[in-house]
């Protein structure tokens, strides 16, 4: 069985720019979520989903970071416009459920902005 | 709020050693759950065990063990035989029931070397 998926696993951009992160969950997982995790950081949650709906964004820098999660399964994260400070990586994640199902998280995606 | 601690921020083992990663934690809640993840260089994190707070039994994965103290919110991770394998970043993780809040929330872990 297929774990996460996300792409691209690498991206440099230079600031002001914007970009965009995707995500595949393990199928039948309907709870998404996707984490930043700063060097020598644990991961911060940025936005979960249950299905289609954005249950828990209140970690989401909104003025700058967009998620949508179409159909309850593929789920895009967009940072528009980059700052240096968003380098980082961005980890996606899903469970079966909202309980205390265990979370499969994908490789990641690292982000330098320069 | 729910918070996790890791206090050892890099500890080192030799090889066939035994090592114990502590954790702490703080909440108001009765039910929840504690993970501990491991996050090699290729920063996949993998679950390495997980406890359920009602359970009294602690919880074993062949290596891995767990000594789970509730009343001092204490959840340490026992690694026996270090394999060089298991040089990695450690996190502790907490995480709610749906009733209340099931937000995962992550300590900033403890780097693990393995030392031949």
């Amino acid at each position: 069985e297929a774990g996460v998926v996300q792409s691209p696993r690498y991206k440099i951009i230079e600031k002001k720019q914007p970009v965009a992160f995707w995500c595949n969950p393990i199928s039948g997982h309907n709870t998404l979520y996707w984490y930043r995790q700063n060097l020598g950081q644990g991961p911060e949650l940025l936005i979960r989903y249950e299905n289609e709906e954005a249950v828990d964004d209140s970690q989401l820098p909104k003025d700058r970071f967009s998620a949508e999660r179409l159909k309850g399964v593929d789920s895009t994260l967009k940072i528009q416009p980059a700052e240096l400070g968003d380098s980082a990586v961005y980890l996606c994640a899903s469970s079966l459920g909202a309980s205390g199902n265990t979370i499969y998280f994908g490789e990641g995606s690292w982000l330098t902005v320069v | 709020a729910q918070t996790v601690t890791q206090s050892q921020p890099e500890m080192s083992v030799q090889e066939a050693e035994t090592v114990t990663l502590s954790c702490t934690y703080d909440t108001s809640e009765s039910d929840y759950y504690l993970f501990w993840y491991k996050q090699p260089p290729s920063r996949q994190m993998i679950l390495v065990i997980r406890q359920e707070a009602y359970k009294q039994q602690n919880a074993t994965e062949n290596r891995f063990s767990v000594n789970f103290q509730k009343a001092a919110k204490s959840f340490s991770l026992k690694i026996s035989d270090s394999q060089l394998g298991d040089a990695a970043m450690y996190f502790c993780a907490y995480r709610g029931t749906p009733l209340r809040d099931d937000k995962i929330i992550f300590g900033k872990g403890t780097r693990l070397h393995i030392l031949p």
